[in-house]
């Protein structure tokens, strides 16, 4: 089946970048996400990556997608102590009944240290 | 963006009582909205697929008596756990997608709402 797989946790300094790394199984995803989760909270969108394209830059975030290796990454430049969250990785697929689902990975912490 | 609201963001209730969640897309029409619920250090676990006037899709192992989806109009849908008990505590999270446009394969999710059943 589908599976999609993060490392648990990351720790960087302020000032830093952070990288977010992500693997996924099913070639045939079309969209990619990263999204935001702070304590307490929902998830926020922080931005989506088409499988036809093998980067997507949006301020201090940048997405890489290896589609070859089924590798996705965020990075996050000059990483801030308000980045501290959990950071989810999913993708979703166009088949059938399941058109739209989300498929997401277990989240990596990532810890800004001051 | 789009925005989605859900409510309430907190309930705590009694065992064997029933609630309800509202899931508002406030911006856009959703011809599709999803639910999800959280375990605690785990990843978002769909529940079900509900389509504006008809019935959710269940996923496997998710009792469709014990959690009711309404998707009535297109901009609303709510999940009722009924009596409820401690095991159904979790955090549910919905999200909501546009049926056309750029944001076609776009996402959004609402705040979510954390269930405590005592």
């Amino acid at each position: 089946g589908e599976d999609v797989e993060q490392s648990l946790f990351l720790s960087v300094r302020e000032g830093d970048s952070s990288v977010i790394n992500c693997t996924y199984t099913d070639s045939s995803s079309t969209y990619l996400y990263w999204y935001k989760q702070e304590p307490g909270a929902g998830l926020q969108l922080l931005t989506y990556i088409f499988s036809n394209m093998d980067m997507k830059q949006d301020q201090r975030l940048t997405v890489l997608l290896n589609k070859k290796d089924k590798h996705l990454s965020l990075r996050i430049a000059d990483t801030q102590t308000g980045d501290s969250a959990i950071y989810f990785c999913a993708e979703t697929m166009n088949y059938g009944g399941s058109q739209g689902n989300l498929i997401f990975g277990k989240g990596t912490k990532l810890s800004v240290k001051p | 963006g789009a925005v989605v609201s859900q409510h309430p963001s907190w309930v705590i209730c009694k065992s064997g009582t029933s609630v309800k969640i509202e899931c508002r897309s406030l911006d856009f029409q959703a011809t599709t909205m999803f639910w999800y619920r959280q375990f605690p250090k785990q990843s978002l676990m769909l529940m079900a697929t509900s389509n504006e006037g008809s019935k959710a899709t269940y996923e496997q192992g998710v009792e469709k008596d014990k959690f009711l989806i309404n998707h009535a109009s297109l901009t609303l849908s709510t999940l009722t756990v009924t009596s409820a008990h401690p095991e159904d505590s979790s955090f549910y999270i919905c999200s909501a997608r546009g049926g056309t446009g750029a944001n076609t394969g776009e996402l959004f999710f609402g705040e979510g709402s954390r269930l405590t059943v005592l």
